[in-house]
């Protein structure tokens, strides 16, 4: 069974740009989340995806992140435009139907904004 | 809000030298406690869930067991390929998002 891949492992871009962060989840998992570890912090929940639809997207920092699940496949997080404080390791999550499934991470997209 | 606290954040341990880590949480209404272990540029791995206190679950060298108000990975005999960062999260309330703990490193030396 193939993991959670994620796209790109390692992004540098400047303040102001746009960056778009690519994740493919386990086949079959409707449930998809985006978690966020910034340096010397917890990982801590971004959005949950249940197929294509939103679930909770509590933990969005700002307007300045867009997330979207085509299809209820792959997803895609957006941050436009990005700011110092956006540097950090975005992890990315797929898990069974089951509200007790463990979730299985990607190995992350560090983003460095500089 | 819920919380999750590991200690200790690092723990240095020989080969063979036996110890146990930390998580304790102040949650509302824990649904599920979960280990995992992340290495270094990886994604975290997922070791076990335990729902109730009194619980256990054992792999290998390794050894959960949850209260009512923590949990402890007990690890038995170390060895070098056991280092690694630990976390613990937790899920609580209706919903699916689960918080982590900031991890407890740890290093084993031959």
């Amino acid at each position: 069974e193939a993991g959670v891949t994620q796209f790109p492992s390692h992004s540098v871009i400047e303040k102001g740009q746009t960056v778009t962060l690519r994740c493919d989840p386990i086949s079959g998992h409707d449930n998809l989340y985006w978690y966020r570890r910034v340096m010397g912090k917890e990982i801590k929940f971004l959005l949950h995806f249940v197929k294509e639809s939103k679930q909770d997207e509590s933990g969005m920092p700002n307007n300045r992140f867009l997330a979207e699940r085509t299809g209820g496949t792959y997803s895609t997080l957006k941050v436009q435009p990005a700011e110092l404080e956006d540097s950090g390791v975005y992890f990315c999550a797929s898990s069974h139907s089951s509200a007790y499934s463990p979730l299985h991470f990607g190995n992350g997209t560090r983003l460095t904004v500089t | 809000e819920d919380q999750v606290t590991q200690s200790p954040e690092a723990l240095r341990l020989q080969e063979g030298e036996s110890s146990s880590l930390n998580c304790s949480y102040t949650v509302s209404g824990l649904r599920g406690l979960f280990w995992y272990r992340q290495d270094p540029g990886k994604g975290p791995e997922f070791l076990f869930t335990l729902y109730s206190a009194g619980e256990e679950k054992e792999k290998e060298r390794l050894k959960a067991t949850l209260t009512k108000k923590e949990s402890f990975l007990h690890i038995t005999a170390p060895k070098p390929e056991d280092s690694a960062t630990y976390l613990c999260a937790v899920l609580s309330g209706g919903y699916q998002k689960v918080t982590f703990g900031i991890g407890t490193k740890l290093q084993v030396i031959p």
